[in-house]
């Protein structure tokens, strides 16, 4: 099974500046399979990358996926007020299907 | 635009049968991609429990395998999810989801309904 470490747990950042997540895997992920989440308190998980780079539908530029292999990262751009929340990164294998998540990064205000 | 919704208790007893459902709308389960189930909890995170084809085929995360079964009614367009023999550490927010494949991450989720897990 990948296991997946996010790095830093906590990250302040002001509104306007650049957020830079790290998504390691323990193995290689495949196809870069690797996927990106945001989540704000009360809400589900919403998509953001997937294939470590693609933006899901409507979301905005200022998000950017890369990496491969086994480090990925996640960029947020001008950091908006909506932006601070916590982010996941997961990776979805598919022989067999698994799909396992990291433990996430908090986003939050200085 | 598809919209997934969780219905079930929100308190089973221990040792008992945790049983969820997630109607959807907007979208025909029968129409293909794989419908399933995400846990997070404080002690274990998201934790994927399995997936769905509309057919039946379902895949299980190995760790609760001997626990889950899930199942999908195409006449009520909605799927459901048992996780048998529950304590304490079951206790999480349960999200249904949506993804296009099994190589595919889940585009779509539920709001998430808590279930507690008490004696």
């Amino acid at each position: 099974e990948i296991v997946l470490t996010q790095s830093p747990g906590t990250l302040s950042l002001s509104p306007g500046e650049t957020a830079t997540l790290s998504c390691r895997a323990s193995q290689r992920v495949s196809s870069s399979y690797l996927a990106w989440y945001q989540q704000k308190p009360g809400q589900a998980p919403r998509l953001l990358i997937s294939g470590a780079s693609s933006r899901a539908t409507g979301i905005p530029d200022r998000f950017s996926g890369s990496g491969s292999g086994t480090d990925f990262t996640l960029t947020i751009s001008r950091m908006e007020p909506e932006d601070f929340a916590v982010y996941y990164c997961q990776q979805y294998g598919s022989s067999p299907p698994l799909f396992t998540f990291g433990p996430g990064t908090k986003v939050d205000i200085k | 635009q598809v919209q997934l919704q969780e219905s079930g208790p929100g308190l089973v007893k221990t040792s008992e049968t945790l049983s969820l459902t997630c109607a959807v709308s907007g979208f025909s389960i029968s129409s293909g991609y794989y419908w399933g189930w995400t846990r997070q909890s404080p002690w274990k995170g998201l934790e994927w429990i399995g997936s769905i084809y509309h057919s039946g085929g379902a895949y299980y995360n190995p760790s609760l395998k001997s626990r889950v079964t899930m199942s999908a009614d195409t006449s009520k367009n909605q799927f459901s999810l048992k996780l048998t023999s529950v304590t304490a550490a079951d206790t999480a927010v349960f999200y249904c989801v949506r993804s296009a494949g099994s190589g595919s991450p889940f585009d779509s989720w539920g709001q998430g309904t808590l279930v507690t897990v008490s004696s």
